[in-house]
Parts: C-alpha cells; sequence; structure tokens
C-alpha cells in the first residue's frame, strides 16, 4: 500500500534562509508526485507535481522538489523564505496504475518563517 | 471566476443533529471529492463522485452520505453528529480524475461536535 510520511510537523525558518521540507513515499512503482500548500483560512493549492518527465520539478512562488527514486523522496525546497510562505505544506502521492480516488495525503508540514 | 465553493464556514453542533454541507463548482469538472482534516493526520477521503447520478465510499464514510443531482453541486450530509465528525472538511474537484490531476480544492467547513 503506499504511503507518505513528512519528516517534521513544524519547520521554523528565518526570512531570506533556506526551506527545506521533507517527503518520503512508499510505491511499489514510481507514482505520481505532489505538493499542496494551504494558507490560513485557505483551501490547498497545487505547488507543483512530479509525473515522470523531468525529475527536477519547479513549481509557483520559487518552489521546486526534486524526484530521487532511490531516496524514495520528494523534498520541497526555496533559496529563500519569504514572510508569505508561512503556510501548511501537504505532499500526496498517487499510483499511477491505480484510480483517481487514491490519491494519499501526508500529515503536513507547518512552516512559520521568522522576521 | 469562483471555483470551488463551500459554505458554510464555520459550525458547531450538538450531538445528534443533523446538517449539510454545500459544495458547488463552476468548472464544469466531472469529479468531485469530499475530504476531512484532521490535525496532524492530513486528508482523508470520505465520499467522491465521477458526475452526476453516481458517487462512490471513499476511506472514511461512515456516517455521512452524499448526493449529485447536478455536475456543480455535491452536498455532503451529516445525520447524527457525533464528537468524533470534529474535523475540517474540503470539498475538491478535478475535471477528469486522472491520478496525475490536479485538485481544485475549496476553502473549507470547519465543523464542532459539541
Amino acid at each position: 500500500a503506499q504511503s507518505v510520511t513528512q519528516l517534521g510537523s513544524h519547520v521554523s525558518v528565518s526570512e531570506g534562509a533556506l526551506v527545506l521540507l521533507r517527503c518520503n513515499y512508499s510505491s511499489s512503482v514510481p507514482p505520481y508526485l505532489f505538493w499542496y500548500v494551504q494558507y490560513p483560512n485557505q483551501g490547498l493549492q497545487l505547488l507543483l507535481k512530479y509525473t515522470s518527465a523531468a525529475t527536477l520539478v519547479k513549481g509557483i512562488n520559487g518552489f521546486e522538489a526534486e524526484f530521487k527514486k532511490s531516496e524514495t523522496s520528494f523534498h520541497l525546497t526555496k533559496p529563500s523564505a519569504h514572510m508569505s510562505d508561512a503556510a501548511e505544506y501537504f505532499c500526496a502521492v498517487s499510483d499511477r496504475q491505480t484510480s483517481y480516488d487514491k490519491v494519499i495525503f501526508g500529515p503536513g508540514t507547518s512552516l512559520s518563517v521568522i522576521p | 471566476n469562483a471555483g470551488v465553493t463551500q459554505t458554510p464556514k464555520f459550525r458547531i453542533l450538538k450531538i445528534g443533529q443533523s446538517m449539510t454541507l454545500q459544495c458547488t463548482q463552476d468548472m464544469n469538472h466531472n469529479y468531485m471529492y469530499w475530504y476531512r482534516q484532521d490535525p496532524g493526520m492530513g486528508l482523508k477521503l470520505i465520499y467522491y463522485s465521477v458526475g452526476a447520478g453516481i458517487t462512490d465510499k471513499g476511506e472514511v464514510p461512515n456516517g455521512y452520505n452524499v448526493s449529485r443531482s447536478t455536475t456543480e453541486d455535491f452536498p455532503l450530509r451529516l445525520e447524527l453528529a457525533a464528537p468524533s465528525q470534529t474535523s475540517v472538511y474540503f470539498c475538491a474537484s478535478s475535471y477528469q480524475g486522472n491520478p496525475n490531476e490536479k485538485l481544485f480544492f475549496g476553502s473549507g467547513t470547519q465543523l464542532s461536535v459539541l
């Protein structure tokens, strides 16, 4: 069965510092991978997704993630944190060999940005 | 462009009461979903629909019912509210329901059952 783990339920960084949010997945075949962001009092929005093209995926707001099959990871990074990046971030996985309703979401990582 | 709209945003229920969470989308998406979000648990799928008149259970359907009479609307019904249903509920939609497809989410309904 597929699963997603996100190391660290809460991460704090200083404004201008590197953001690194970790995501590891378990899947029998290379899956589709997603990062969603949830700003306070809003629904989730897609940041980026991996669908087997380039392993380095660029998303909105300067975020990017790299698919590493050997490490079963899909960590999210941003070179320089901005105050507006404070939000909840969810990694999600879906098995390309199964159906649309099987998207599995990780537990989320709350990012705080310190001025 | 409204996208996915959920009402109400907040609600407090007493144990045993019933209510309907409303969800509507204006993107002509075929697929719609209801998730619940509990702290530290990610999102769990409650029910989903692949089109008007067709619904199916997700991972955590107990205590809920849905209907899909139109493409636009996908209400979620709680018949006998229980404290375990205290959660944040999100409605989402997608066009073709492919596993690599982006989901569009509403802004959520925060429900407390006391």
